[in-house]
Order: C-alpha cells, then sequence, then structure tokens
C-alpha cells in the first residue's frame, strides 16, 4: 500500500458527460500528479500540482482539468467524454525532500460507452 | 527536451534466465526510477539511483545508472515466473523535476 487512495475505483459512464476523480497523497507529500494510462498510448503525465498550485502540464487536453485544494487533496475533472478517454487514470504524489520517488495510488478504471 | 526510451519493449523469456533491460535518454540527468507495473495494477517503486555508478539491487533484480553514457541496467538474474510485469524507467527532467517516463518493457517469464 502506497499511502495514495484514489476514488472511485471504477467508473462507467456515457459519451458526453463529466466525471470526477479524486485522489488522497500520502501523509506529508506536497505534489500530486495525475497520469493517464491506455493501452496504445502507454503512461500519460497530464499535471502537476504542488501546495495548491499548478506546477507543470504535460499533455493535457482542454476537456480535463485539476485542482489542488487546502487539504492538498486533488480532483480531476474530466468533460465531455469521448470513446477514446476510456483508460487508467493514476494519481501520485511525492515530497521534494529524500529521494523525489513518486508513490502512485490504485488507480481509477474508467469505461465510457 | 528530454527524451527516455527503453529496449527491449517486449520480453518472453525461460525460467532460470538472465537477461538486461535498458533504459537510454538524451539529456543530463541525475536521477532515474525504475517501477513495476503488474496488469491491470499500479506502479510500484522498485529502485531510485541517484549518482553515477549507482547500483542497487533486491532479490534477483539489480539497477545500475551511468549518467555519462545516459543509461540506466536493469538486470534480472534467474528470472522467475513472479518477475512477469511490465518495467518501467522514468528519468527526472533536470530543469523543472518532471519525470519523462519510457515505453516499458512488458516482460514475460515462462516457467
Amino acid at each position: 500500500d502506497s499511502g495514495v487512495t484514489q476514488t472511485p475505483k471504477h467508473l462507467i459512464t456515457a459519451t458526453g458527460q463529466r466525471v470526477t476523480l479524486r485522489c488522497s497523497p500520502r501523509s506529508g507529500d506536497l505534489s500530486v500528479y495525475w497520469y493517464q494510462q491506455s493501452l496504445d498510448q502507454g503512461l500519460q503525465f497530464l499535471i502537476q500540482y504542488y501546495n495548491g498550485e499548478e506546477r507543470a502540464k504535460g499533455n493535457i487536453l482542454e476537456r480535463f482539468s485539476a485542482q489542488q485544494f487546502p487539504d492538498l487533496h486533488s480532483e480531476l475533472n474530466l468533460s465531455s467524454l469521448e470513446l477514446g478517454d476510456s483508460a487508467l487514470y493514476f494519481c501520485a504524489s511525492s515530497s521534494r525532500t529524500g529521494e523525489g520517488t513518486q508513490y502512485f495510488g490504485p488507480g481509477t478504471r474508467l469505461l465510457v460507452l | 527536451e528530454l527524451k527516455v526510451e527503453q529496449n527491449p519493449l517486449f520480453l518472453s523469456m525461460q525460467e532460470g534466465k538472465n537477461y538486461t533491460i535498458y533504459c537510454n535518454y538524451s539529456t543530463t540527468s541525475d536521477r532515474l526510477y525504475w517501477y513495476r507495473q503488474d496488469p491491470g495494477k499500479s506502479l510500484e517503486s522498485l529502485f531510485v539511483l541517484l549518482s553515477n555508478g549507482a547500483v542497487k539491487q533486491e532479490g534477483r533484480l539489480m539497477a545500475s545508472l551511468d549518467t555519462k553514457a545516459r543509461l540506466s541496467t536493469l538486470h534480472i538474474t534467474a528470472a522467475v515466473h513472479d518477475l512477469s510485469a511490465t518495467y518501467f524507467c522514468a528519468v527526472e527532467e533536470y530543469s523543472n523535476y518532471q519525470l519523462i517516463w519510457g515505453a516499458g518493457t512488458k516482460l514475460i517469464i515462462k516457467p
């Protein structure tokens, strides 16, 4: 158990809908990262937050947005969903002290029908 | 722009054999990470390599880093079926601390 929690574990929805994925980082970690993993595209970095501020953006679509709250949990919002958005979404957290390892949550499996 | 290449991308091997996965990267970095992912599961940190010449070992897995060659290797000794998984390397980008990920090596070890 990495200490990172994600909810829900599974999500089935329809095209055009909007969903919110939630992540709680390890205790004390200020950085949260979101990743998308689909079968044909490997692990894609979406966005990073550090202590409530956006730190870096990767291949995140405009239909997707995220935020990190004062209690450091983070939410990833996916809107106008398309079939191609079906994937595993991982959240990871890290501390800048120490080795900088990112610890991954169990993921949310999203299926868009 | 930092690029990370792993090879091979797919490896099928017999139990008891040795093999090496390679991770090459294109620009300067001092931090390299290896992760393991079982099918449908999350990523698990295996090793963190923080300096040139760093070597770490855990069981049948050994990772090393050569920052001058911009190369890390993950060596599997006397493979067992339980090591079947996808292995990712990730390199920290020097300028902004972001991790750049390799495509992953899917390792299948046959009994």
